[in-house]
């Protein structure tokens, strides 16, 4: 098993819909949660980070943690065209005094006008 | 504020030879984690430093080193290069290994020969 999994895409929405991506874990050590966007040929760019069980809010971005399921997801609401990226879901996983930032494949989402 | 600046750009080297990627954190920043992006995939780790300590190491082989220095830069070396080494070499740097998100370079384009 993949240490994060992203849902397959890509994943393609009229603008002004909702986008929902999702992300499992497999390790439960794991304790923080990221979701970075990657334009083509671009470096990621962090979106929100979530540490807590439940849901963060930043704008037209809702970040979803639910440990005990070990899954995670990134709501955008009105989605616009700009929103067309590479989503990653990423997770640090902590062994002993090691820290490491385990990315998802990404998913691609397409915002059509 | 200067972001995570990251050199060369672009290189490209002939196999076997032996390459040196350089990395400048955010001002105030004491982590600095490296990572491997081939097309298609998301972001592969592959060292973790904190306060010029090693704190994480992904799966690569002994060819891939790191060091971190007293002013909180960094750099990659890669012996004995493979076509394989091929990719984007992404550096982010972040207050502490777990502070609030990783902010990512623009990365380094290498192309092995």
């Amino acid at each position: 098993q993949k240490e994060v999994e992203q849902n397959s895409g890509p994943l393609s929405v009229p603008e002004g819909a909702i986008a929902s991506l999702n992300c499992t874990y497999s390790d439960r050590g794991s304790q923080s949660f990221f979701w970075y966007r990657q334009y083509s040929g671009k470096s990621p760019e962090l979106i929100m980070f979530i540490y807590s069980n439940g849901d963060k809010e930043d704008g037209r971005f809702t970040a979803q943690l639910n440990k005990a399921s070990q899954y995670v997801s990134l709501l955008i609401r009105d989605s616009q065209p700009s929103d067309s990226a590479t989503y990653l879901c990423a997770v640090i996983v902590v062994g002993g005094s090691n820290y490491k930032l385990t990315f998802g494949k990404g998913t691609l989402l397409t915002v059509n006008p | 504020d200067a972001g995570v600046t990251q050199s060369p750009t672009h290189l490209i080297k002939t196999r076997g030879q032996h390459v040196t990627l350089r990395c400048s954190p955010i001002s105030g920043h004491k982590s600095v984690s490296w990572y491997q992006q081939v097309l298609g995939q998301g972001p592969q780790f592959i060292f973790q430093y904190y306060e010029k300590e090693e704190r994480g190491r992904g799966n690569f082989p002994d060819r891939f080193s790191a060091r971190q220095f007293p002013n909180y830069s960094s750099e990659l070396n890669v012996n004995a290069l493979l076509l394989g080494d091929s990719a984007l070499y992404l550096c982010a740097s972040s207050l502490d290994e777990l502070g609030g998100g990783y902010t990512f370079g623009s990365g380094t384009r290498l192309t092995v020969v």
